[in-house]
């Protein structure tokens, strides 16, 4: 059971390069997050998905756009990285949005920008 | 704005003691507040959590209390080991399926 699976692991980008990274879960959930994580800010949300068909911006989206596939698959893309960008994206999944159960995430990805 | 705040920013014991760590949030309808544990280059797993109608939650050496009038909650763990030194975060949900985090605690166990 690969629960949620980040790819690539790591990347490094040169400024102005886009990229997108790939989330997918097998556990049938309906709602799918992005967050990033950098030193000493804990895990900031960057766009969600609360079911196939649907996105929505958190808090800190400026720079990035989502695609939400299929119930599965959730991406997030870079169309110009930027040094600002350099940090460790998580992606996470929920059966229900309404529903107080716990997001499970993924092993994250590792983003550098020169 | 919704906002999580996180105490301490480190954390070291001895092996054998115990370790709290302290949130508290600022939204009064958040209704459910989990804990995760990360671990070095793995993404955060949950460990624990507690709704809102609950006042305490324990799971062998790990508890949780929540003080809904002062909005705070604490994550306890008790005969800390050397496998309990990671980064943890406290988190509480607001706005139905979104959940704000806290900044995180480096906790150190030593030998």
């Amino acid at each position: 059971n690969a629960g949620v699976t980040q790819t690539p692991k790591f990347q490094v980008l040169k400024t102005g390069q886009s990229m997108t990274l790939q989330c997918a879960q097998d556990m049938n959930h309906n709602s799918m997050y992005w967050y990033r994580q950098d030193p000493g800010m804990g895990l900031r949300l960057i766009y969600y998905s609360a079911s196939e068909g649907t996105t929505d911006k958190g808090e800190v989206p400026n720079g990035y756009n989502v695609s939400r596939l299929n119930k599965r698959e959730f991406s997030l893309r870079l169309e110009s990285a930027a040094p600002s960008q350099t940090s460790v994206y998580f992606c996470a999944s929920i059966f229900g949005g309404y529903s107080n159960q716990p997001q499970h995430f993924g092993d994250g990805t590792r983003l550098s920008i020169l | 704005g919704e906002n999580v705040e996180q105490h301490p920013s480190t954390l070291s014991v001895q092996e054998g003691d115990s370790a709290v760590i302290k949130c508290t949030y600022s939204d009064s309808a958040s209704n459910y507040f989990p804990w995760y544990k990360q671990e070095l280059g793995k993404g955060p797993q949950l460990i624990i959590d507690i709704r809102s109608n609950v006042g305490e939650k324990k799971d062998q050496r790990i508890a949780v209390t929540l003080n809904k009038t002062a909005k705070h909650f604490s994550l306890h763990i008790t005969e800390t080991q050397p496998e309990d030194s990671a980064v943890y975060f406290c988190a509480a949900r607001y706005n139905t399926d979104k959940l704000i985090f806290g900044t995180g605690t480096r906790l150190q166990v030593f030998p």
